[in-house]
């Protein structure tokens, strides 16, 4: 089955603690990109990546990194969670940029 | 002007009910444009792609108008299932990594 997965779906964690929210498709899809998505903010993106080795900041990517070793996988990582960065967030996937995105399930993340 | 607008809703009709949405959009050389459909808590899932000459899907019309730079969806024959908020999406002008999101439009159908 074709589809995008993103773990883990929910996380709760302290400030200051460092971790991964993994992103996978099997569609051997090019693009992939992360989105966070707020209450009257709608979906935002914070990185997207183009193809391997290949990444690039979208409209709020302060406080996130991401890597694209593989073309399958897309790893959103936070240094230092902060507060603000408690939101749901979804990893997407198209064949290009401009193609119909999939989106993953979703993680929704609290940072105390 | 916002890149992609559109209005929140929420917007409460009965079954069976006709209803339509708009959304406007900034740049004017955007290419693609498409309805999303979110669930209360769940991933965007892609209603349906918008052509420069209109298309159908069932109960479900796009409509795009490049002179006005905005898209239009129409329901027919509203069903309780389509209650959800529906994103208009179009991509950015000169970006090949960048769709833009609307905010979104809140439907709930009412029985």
């Amino acid at each position: 089955e074709a589809q995008v997965t993103q773990n883990p779906r929910y996380l709760i964690t302290v400030t200051g603690k460092k971790l991964t929210v993994t992103c996978s498709q099997n569609m051997n899809h090019e693009y992939m990109s992360w989105y966070r998505q707020d209450p009257g903010l709608g979906l935002r993106q914070i990185y997207y990546s183009m193809n391997v080795e290949v990444t690039d900041k979208g409209d709020v990517p302060e406080g996130y990194k991401v890597s694209r070793k593989e073309k399958r996988n897309f790893p959103l990582i936070l240094e230092s969670p902060s507060p603000n960065q408690t939101s749901l967030y979804f990893c997407a996937s198209s064949l290009a940029g401009v193609n119909i995105q999939y989106f993953g399930a979703g993680t929704r993340l609290s940072v105390l | 002007r916002k890149e992609v607008e559109q209005d929140p809703g929420p917007f409460n009709v009965p079954e069976g009910a006709t209803v339509a949405f708009n959304c406007t959009y900034s740049n004017s050389a955007s290419q693609s444009f498409f309805w999303y459909r979110q669930d209360c808590r769940k991933e965007p899932k892609l209603l349906m792609s918008v052509y420069s000459s209109g298309n159908e899907d069932g109960r479900f019309t796009a409509q795009l108008n490049r002179a006005s730079q905005y898209i239009s969806l129409l329901i027919r024959d509203s069903k309780l299932s389509d209650s959800a908020t529906y994103l208009c999406v179009v991509n950015r002008r000169g970006s090949q990594g960048n769709l833009i999101f609307g905010k979104g439009t809140k439907l709930s159908v009412k029985p």
